[in-house]
C-alpha cells in the first residue's frame, strides 16, 4: 500500500490559514487523497478528497502538487474547534467494492487562542 | 449533511454476555463499516457489508459477527465478550467505490468488565 508521511505536530493560531503538509512519493495514478479529522472522543470526520486537481469545499481547500507526490490542506482560518488530529490518506479509484481505511499517526494540530 | 448514528456512546458489559452495537445511517448509502480503534493501534477494520444481507470480513473479524437486515441498519455482535475487546468501537458508511469518502459515528466505547 502506498504511504503517507505527516508531520506529528503543528501549532497555528486562531483566526490565521493552516496549511497541513503530506508525503506520498509512492502515490500511483489511481489512487485518490483523502484527509480524514479526528476531534478528541469523536469519530473520525471526513475533510476532503481529491486526485490530481485542487479541490475546494465549506471545510477547507486541497491543493496536489502536479506529480501528485504532496498535497497540502489548508484551513483557510482556524479556529479552536480545528484542534484534532489530521490524517491524510491513499486510496485505490475502484468503481466497486469498498476497502477499510488505514490511519496512520497523523497530524495533531493545536490551535492557540 | 450525512448521519451515522451509533446506539450508545458508552456501555459497560460482562465477560460471556452477548452485546449487540447498533448503527444507523441516513444517506441511502451501500457500504457499512465497522472498525475499532485502540490507541498505538489505529484503526482496524473488523466487518464491511456492501449490501443488504451481504458482508465480508475485515482485518480482524474473530469474536464478532454482523448482520445487516435493511439497507440503512448495520449490527456489530459480541458473541461472548471478553476483557480484550474494550475498545472504542466505529460505524461508517460510504457509497459504492474504494474511493468514496467513508462517514463515521461518534463511536460507541464499550468496556468489558
Amino acid at each position: 500500500d502506498a504511504k503517507t508521511t505527516q508531520p506529528n505536530s503543528m501549532e497555528s493560531n486562531e483566526e490565521e490559514p493552516v496549511h497541513l503538509p503530506c508525503n506520498h512519493s509512492t502515490i500511483s495514478g489511481t489512487d485518490y487523497i483523502h484527509w480524514y479529522r479526528q476531534l478528541p472522543s469523536q469519530g473520525p470526520e471526513y475533510v476532503i478528497h481529491g486526485l490530481t486537481s485542487n479541490v475546494n469545499n465549506r471545510m477547507a481547500s486541497l491543493a496536489i502538487a502536479e506529480d501528485r507526490k504532496s498535497s497540502t490542506l489548508i484551513l483557510h482560518r482556524a479556529t479552536l474547534r480545528d484542534a484534532a488530529v489530521y490524517y491524510c490518506i491513499l486510496t485505490v479509484h475502484s468503481g466497486g467494492g469498498a476497502d477499510g481505511l488505514t490511519f496512520g499517526k497523523g497530524t495533531h494540530l493545536i490551535i492557540q487562542p | 449533511d450525512v448521519k451515522v448514528t451509533q446506539s450508545s456512546r458508552y456501555l459497560v458489559k460482562r465477560t460471556g454476555e452477548k452485546v449487540f452495537l447498533e448503527c444507523v445511517q441516513d444517506m441511502d448509502h451501500e457500504n457499512m463499516f465497522w472498525y475499532r480503534q485502540d490507541p498505538g493501534l489505529g484503526l482496524r477494520l473488523i466487518y464491511f457489508s456492501y449490501d443488504v444481507k451481504m458482508k465480508e470480513k475485515g482485518d480482524i473479524p474473530e469474536g464478532y459477527s454482523v448482520s445487516r437486515e435493511k439497507k440503512e441498519r448495520f449490527s456489530l455482535i459480541l458473541e461472548s465478550a471478553s476483557t480484550n475487546q474494550t475498545s472504542m468501537y466505529l460505524c461508517a458508511s460510504s457509497f459504492v467505490g474504494s474511493y468514496q469518502p467513508q462517514h463515521f459515528g461518534d463511536g460507541t466505547r464499550l468496556s468489558i468488565l
